[in-house]
């Protein structure tokens, strides 16, 4: 099946550590994207790649790390230097280079720091 | 920067109603606008693609418009099912797309037996 797959589903951080959220596509999609989502407050952008080995930060990346080396991974870090990291956090994927492919998200990795 | 709001924010409504989302957004300059469901806890499913140049589209019980001039999508939901209960969310692609897309908050829906 073609799709979006996150893992963990639900993760749980001890203060000061550093924890890695997983995202894969067999969509053969250029773009990814993580997207941080609290109550209230609808789905914001962390960081977007448009193609391997480049990314961009988008409007929350502070405490966040990103990498791209291969098309269909982009993995998502949070730091020990987000201090709220507890959300939903969503994965998403599209054509890329055209702006006109429709995208598609994971099924979301909640996140809670204990 | 593009802001995109959603009206209303939670609607309930009986089993059978047709009703209508709003979605409206500042720069008209869109690529795309996409609308998708989200269940309690779960990831986002699209819904429909809606690309600049189009007006609208349809999936089955499902019709959105795009009005770029104004600014402005509807979704439009025929002869609603419980089932149907879910967060509507809409978002666009602009300004080169260097943004990613853009997200209102919602609307949460409820379908009443």
């Amino acid at each position: 099946d073609g799709g979006i797959t996150q893992s963990p589903k639900y993760l749980f951080r001890k203060e000061g550590q550093n924890v890695t959220l997983s995202c894969e596509q067999n969509l053969n999609h250029d773009a990814m994207y993580w997207y941080r989502q609290d109550p209230g407050q609808g789905l914001r952008l962390i960081y977007y790649s448009q193609i391997v080995n480049d990314f961009q930060k988008g409007d929350i990346a502070e405490g966040y790390s990103v990498s791209r080396e291969k098309k269909e991974s982009f993995p998502l870090t949070v730091t020990s230097a987000q201090k709220n990291p507890t959300a939903f956090y969503l994965c998403a994927s599209s054509g890329g280079a055209s702006m006109n492919t429709e995208a598609f998200f994971g099924q979301g990795t909640r996140l809670t720091v204990v | 920067k593009q802001e995109v709001t959603q009206i209303p924010a939670a609607l309930s409504v009986p089993e059978g109603e047709n009703l209508v989302l709003n979605c409206s957004f500042t720069d008209s300059a869109i690529y795309n606008l996409q609308w998708f469901r989200q269940d309690p806890g779960k990831g986002l499913t699209s819904l429909l693609l809606i690309q600049s140049s189009q007006r609208e589209q349809t999936s089955g019980r499902l019709n959105a418009s795009l009005d770029k001039s104004s600014g402005r999508s509807t979704l439009y939901i025929a002869a609603s099912q419980p089932g149907d209960s879910a967060t509507y969310l809409c978002a666009t692609i602009s300004g080169g797309g260097a943004d990613g897309l853009t997200f209102g908050k919602g609307t949460h829906l409820i379908i009443q037996p």
